[in-house]
């Protein structure tokens, strides 16, 4: 299975403050069809889970501009530009290039 | 607007059985692929199932494999769990979700199972 790891666990930030989430993958997640299925998503207290950002970087419809994703092959980084009070969540990375699908173990963000 | 709801959750004993539907609208559901996905409450997500177009391709999480059937309905826009064969590590909340760009593109509410004697 391909294990993805995420630093840190929790990430206490100041408001508009950026933030960083690294999330790290046992395997490549590099698909034979020449995309990278690494998938970020935010699970606010209470809420069922939102997808941010697909295929490493693309930002799904109604994402504010201050996320971003980055990577490649093993490495990739979900960024906040400057955190707001509606960021508050837990972070988690997923792949969908391998069988099973896997998450990351999760990155809580919590204002300072 | 897409909608994806859930229900067929509650309490049920180990060893025992349970079936979640998931009823789709505000999309053409017989041309998604769809999954299953579990919390266990305070804890991280996992992935548990998927079933393409058709149902004619599925995968599972290698704990439920066996114990665990995903299956559709197109016609009535709906997505199936059966789980039998219950443990009290398959507690949680199972949510129905849809794959579009990509996976996992939009959620439903979640359904809480209980698995205790």
């Amino acid at each position: 299975d391909a294990v993805l790891t995420q630093s840190p666990p929790s990430l206490p930030v100041t408001l508009g403050q950026p933030a960083s989430i690294s999330c790290r993958s046992t395997q490549s997640l590099l698909y034979s069809d020449g995309n990278t299925y690494l998938n970020w998503f935010q699970q606010r207290p209470g809420q069922s889970p939102r997808r941010l950002i697909y295929q490493i970087s693309n930002r799904d419809s109604g994402v504010p501009d201050r996320f971003s994703g980055s990577g490649s092959g093993t490495d990739f980084t979900l960024e906040i530009s400057r955190v707001e009070a509606e960021d508050v969540a837990v972070y988690y990375c997923m792949q969908g290039t391998h069988w099973p699908r896997t998450f990351g173990q999760g990155t809580k963000v919590e204002i300072k | 607007e897409v909608q994806l709801v859930e229900s067929g959750g509650g309490l049920v004993q180990p060893g025992g059985s349970l079936r979640l539907s998931c009823v789709a609208s505000g999309f053409a559901f017989d041309k998604y692929w769809m999954n299953w996905v579990r919390q266990v409450p305070g804890k991280g997500l996992e992935w548990v199932a998927h079933i393409k177009l058709g149902g004619y391709e599925k995968h599972y999480v290698d704990s439920v494999e066996g114990r665990f059937s995903i299956s559709r309905d197109d016609a009535k826009n709906s997505l199936f769990l059966q789980m039998n064969s219950l443990r009290a590590e398959d507690t949680g909340v199972y949510y129905c979700a849809r794959d579009a760009a990509g996976e996992l593109d939009q959620w439903g509410q979640g359904t809480l199972i209980t698995v205790s004697s």
